[in-house]
């Protein structure tokens, strides 16, 4: 049983598109999140929701908009996309509910996104 | 704000030789610090993480790091390691007493084993 999944795994578009990527984690954690990894791995945070609330909103372009329908699910929408949006996205889960900073986060097998 | 440093992108080392990785951070505040390895086409997996305690922290592959206030680093090392262990090792800290999970990533260091 896969803990955290991403769908798609390979995701191909054209600028100007609008997609969009699910993650489910069946972990039963409280917090989810959404990572960028650039083409030289540098990974950084790009949205945190906990329970359904959002509580992280890294300075993300307005296209990206995260959707968190039950605490079991955290989707990435973006619209227009743009050449340099092309990355690769992670989702992770936490618990989200011992001391804040501690949680050891769950990664998913994450989504190439190549935007032509 | 906090940062973190790994100076080495990529570090070549033979198998069954030692290896360090090395990360410093920068915090105006104390951090809890993690270290995360990446496989080749998967995601980041925990590797071993300082919350307190004792200032050396084992994981279970044989990988081990210490947390060193004065220095402010959280070296990787493994007395002997194996061609299984290439991947990417990032270093990461978050906050002591923030309100989130946030982690600050490295830059990751690509540890390539050769037989």
């Amino acid at each position: 049983d896969t803990a955290v999944s991403q769908t798609p795994k390979y995701l191909v578009t054209q600028m100007g598109n609008d997609k969009s990527i699910k993650c489910e984690q069946n972990l039963g954690h409280d917090t989810m999140y959404w990572y960028k990894q650039d083409s030289k791995k540098f990974l950084k945070i790009m949205f945190s929701y906990n329970n359904k609330e959002l509580i992280i909103n890294e300075t993300v372009p307005n296209r990206f908009s995260p959707k968190s329908p039950d605490k079991a699910h955290l989707n990435l929408h973006i619209n227009s996309l743009e050449l340099g949006d092309s990355a690769v996205y992670f989702c992770a889960s936490s618990q989200g509910f011992g001391r804040a900073g501690t949680d050891t986060q769950y990664f998913g097998p994450g989504t190439r996104l190549t935007v032509l | 704000a906090q940062s973190v440093t790994q100076l080495d992108s990529q570090v070549p080392v033979f198998e069954e030789a030692p290896v360090e990785l090395r990360c410093n951070y920068s915090s105006s505040v104390s951090v809890y610090l993690f270290w995360y390895v990446q496989y080749p086409n998967q995601g980041l997996q925990l590797l071993l993480k300082y919350l307190s305690g004792s200032t050396l922290v084992e994981s279970i592959n044989g990988f081990e790091a210490e947390f060193n206030k004065s220095q402010t680093s959280f070296h990787l090392r493994k007395p002997s390691v194996h061609i299984s262990d290439t991947a990417e090792y990032f270093c990461a800290v978050s906050d002591y007493g923030g309100a989130t999970n946030k982690l600050i990533f490295g830059t990751g260091t690509l540890l390539a084993v050769q037989p």
